[in-house]
């Protein structure tokens, strides 16, 4: 029944380690984001796809590499994670056939990355 | 630069009063703008849109506004209930992405 889901919902590891946060949606959508949500709660895009493809890279570290396999899935992965990653991570899907990137998005649970 | 700003961190209010909620933006076009709800460990979720050519948009107990020249979004929420309780964020679509604003917390007392 779930709309949007990620994994893990809870992540801790140390610096300098490399993770994945995985993400998929059943809603039939072509278009996919992921967002970071910092301790004073802004919402700031970091990627968005459609159908696979590359639409927005909001000036994110190249330590962060988001990859879609198919247009239901957009996992996230970051090397040699730093203190400064610790955060609330959140995939969204949206219609948007174009990509756009401004329809009504829906949100997964967040990924709470905690970096030691 | 581009600024979005809600006008207070935390509204607190009595159950059955209306809460208002203010958005305000600089140097952004939207076509369109967005409200979203986020309860605590939670993803946001989506309740209204309203378009730049309309003024105001309504659903049950919320209300939207929009005034481009204003440049600005006024979020009202009628008849409030406790289980209003949350962060509101508006949104703006331009550049093929939504930017949020900081969020207002709402407390509704009973």
């Amino acid at each position: 029944d779930t709309a949007v889901s990620q994994t893990p919902k809870y992540l801790v590891t140390q610096m300098g380690n490399d993770k994945s946060i995985k993400c998929e949606q059943n809603l039939g959508h072509d278009t996919m984001y992921w967002y970071k949500q910092d301790s004073k709660k802004f919402l700031k895009i970091m990627f968005s796809y459609n159908n696979k493809e590359l639409i927005i890279n909001e000036t994110v570290p190249n330590r962060f590499s988001p990859k879609s396999p198919d247009k239901a899935h957009l996992n996230l992965h970051i090397n040699s994670l730093e203190l400064g990653d610790s955060a609330v991570y959140f995939c969204a899907s949206s219609q948007d056939p174009a990509g756009v990137g401004t329809d009504t998005q829906y949100f997964g649970p967040g990924t709470r990355l905690t970096v030691l | 630069s581009q600024k979005i700003e809600q006008n207070s961190e935390a509204l607190n209010i009595q159950e059955g009063k209306t809460a208002t909620l203010t958005c305000n933006y600089t140097n952004y076009s939207p076509a369109y703008l967005q409200w979203y709800r986020q309860d605590p460990g939670r993803g946001p979720v989506f309740l209204l849109l309203i378009r730049e050519n309309e003024k105001e948009k309504r659903k049950e107990r919320l209300k939207v506004t929009f005034d481009t020249t204003l440049k600005q979004s006024l979020f009202h929420i009628t008849a409030s209930q406790p289980a209003d309780s949350a962060t509101y964020l508006c949104a703006l679509g331009s550049d093929y992405k939504l930017s949020f604003g900081a969020g207002t917390t709402v407390t509704v007392r009973a």
